[in-house]
């Protein structure tokens, strides 16, 4: 297997819900991202897992809660999202290779959020 | 940190045309730049990337030339075809950003549109 995925492909949630967002990779990569885009911008970096500990979070508002069960699997759960939360989220996996920050990172396809 | 400028921000050419974009970054430690191409409601696909001991890279009709000193790197992309219409990003990955390694910085994008 040499995607990532994500699920749900599309959501829509009141600002009152809680909902989870599932990425999953099994390309033995020991980072996982958690990107925001929004339309007609380039992806923001919101949290990074390495070797399944939060190493980087970047400022994120605790509405958004990221989890990294196991080194497949990441999860961002959401609740009391506002409007400007709607965007594309998307998921990342890199390979953490031995003396250098040579980072290819690939992206699952994105779950797509409204927050009504 | 890093910051990375992108120009152009849209792009129109005539099919069998080349296309240039070009970037730069501030980090003089940053030392992966990596192209990503987003179609419309798709994930961002790794097209092309360079290291910092290299100076050129091609992969038939793509390919990225990086100057260090000048820290600028540019993706060419020669007998544009309809398919390459998307936004392209470019990106850099910085030693020194946060503390962390390997964390991608994004250009603001690139529109491309290839007409017929």
């Amino acid at each position: 297997d040499t995607e990532v995925t994500q699920t749900p492909k599309h959501l829509v949630m009141g600002m009152t819900n809680k909902k989870s967002l599932k990425c999953e990779q099994h390309m033995g990569h020991r980072a996982m991202y958690w990107y925001k885009q929004k339309a007609k911008k380039p992806p923001e970096l919101m949290f990074v897992y390495s070797y399944e500990k939060l190493s980087i979070n970047e400022s994120v508002p605790s509405r958004f809660s990221p989890e990294c069960p196991n080194s497949s699997l990441l999860n961002l759960h959401l609740h009391a999202l506002q409007p400007e939360d709607s965007a594309l989220y998307l998921c990342a996996s890199s390979p953490l290779l031995a003396g250098g920050p040579y980072n290819e990172q690939f992206f699952g396809p994105g779950t797509r959020l409204t927050v009504l | 940190g890093e910051n990375v400028e992108q120009h152009p921000s849209t792009l129109s050419v005539q099919e069998g045309d080349s296309a240039v974009i070009k970037c730069t970054y501030s980090d003089s430690a940053s030392n992966y730049f990596p192209w990503y191409k987003q179609e419309l409601g798709k994930r961002p696909q790794l097209i092309i990337d360079i290291r910092s001991n290299v100076g050129e890279k091609k992969d038939q009709r793509i390919a990225v030339t990086l100057n260090k000193t000048a820290k600028h790197f540019s993706l060419h992309i020669t007998e544009t075809q309809p398919e390459d219409s998307a936004v392209y990003f470019c990106a850099a990955s910085s030693m020194n950003y946060g503390g962390s390694q390997g964390n991608l910085i994004f250009g603001k994008g690139t529109k491309l549109s290839v007409k017929p």
